[in-house]
């Protein structure tokens, strides 16, 4: 059973626009919400984190919103620019454990110019 | 310049091949993990090391076999493998086993299992 599960499995934006990637998860014992970000021949990176103690972390034109309730957060992209395009993949771990984390399948991003 | 540094960086192997993957971090880190990348699905934990010492292993056939020799070096044996083993291969390593580390990911090696 897939822990966390990410929409869309696509993206295309025109540049400038906002470019908006969802994840939900069932288990709320996780506390600790990553966005990893991977470009064509890189491994993935951490792009931006939050945890459940806030609703929403902003970092640049990169926000997380979290909704605990819903147990969904997504990453919105202000201003989306071509060297936006990569994919994106959220996560999501039980922090005070082991570093385990679940990853969503992906989001690819493709901004145009 | 990543601190996670993985060799090859492709390998194409036939079935009944024996072949390593190695991976070293730069980071001083004490935790490494195998991570398995397959189009369109979640990156799925193979195995992670602390200390040298492997704390987890998920359900990973045998045709893989890990080595962490010391905390800088990770190793991914791979034998009589089959074609749907064929995946971007990452290695990444944290400061340590607490969820809430940067996890560092190294660039993969792609693997072709002909």
């Amino acid at each position: 059973q897939q822990q966390v599960k990410q929409s869309p499995q696509s993206l295309i934006v025109q540049k400038g626009g906002i470019s908006i990637i969802n994840c939900a998860y069932e288990n709320t014992a996780f506390d600790y919400f990553p966005w990893y970000q991977q470009f064509p021949g890189k491994g993935p990176a951490l792009l931006i984190a939050i945890r459940p103690d806030v609703s929403e972390k902003k970092e640049g034109r990169f926000t997380i919103s979290f909704n605990k309730s819903a147990k969904q957060f997504s990453l919105h992209i202000m201003d989306s620019q071509p060297g936006d395009s990569a994919t994106y993949f959220c996560a999501a771990s039980m922090g005070n454990n082991f570093n385990k984390f679940y990853f969503g399948s992906g989001t690819k991003l493709n901004v145009k110019p | 310049e990543t601190g996670v540094t993985q060799t090859p960086r492709h390998l194409v192997m036939g079935m009944t091949n024996k072949k390593s993957l190695k991976c070293e971090q730069h980071l001083g880190h004490n935790a490494m993990y195998w991570y398995k990348q397959s189009a369109k699905k979640p990156l799925e934990l193979m195995f992670v090391y602390s200390l040298e010492e492997r704390v987890e292993n998920n359900s990973v056939p045998s045709r893989f076999s890990p080595e962490c020799p010391n905390s800088s070096h990770l190793f991914l044996h791979l034998h009589t493998l089959q074609p749907e083993d064929s995946a971007l291969y990452l290695c990444a390593s944290s400061q340590d086993l607490q969820g809430w580390n940067t996890i560092y990911f190294g660039e993969g090696s792609w693997l072709t299992v002909v």
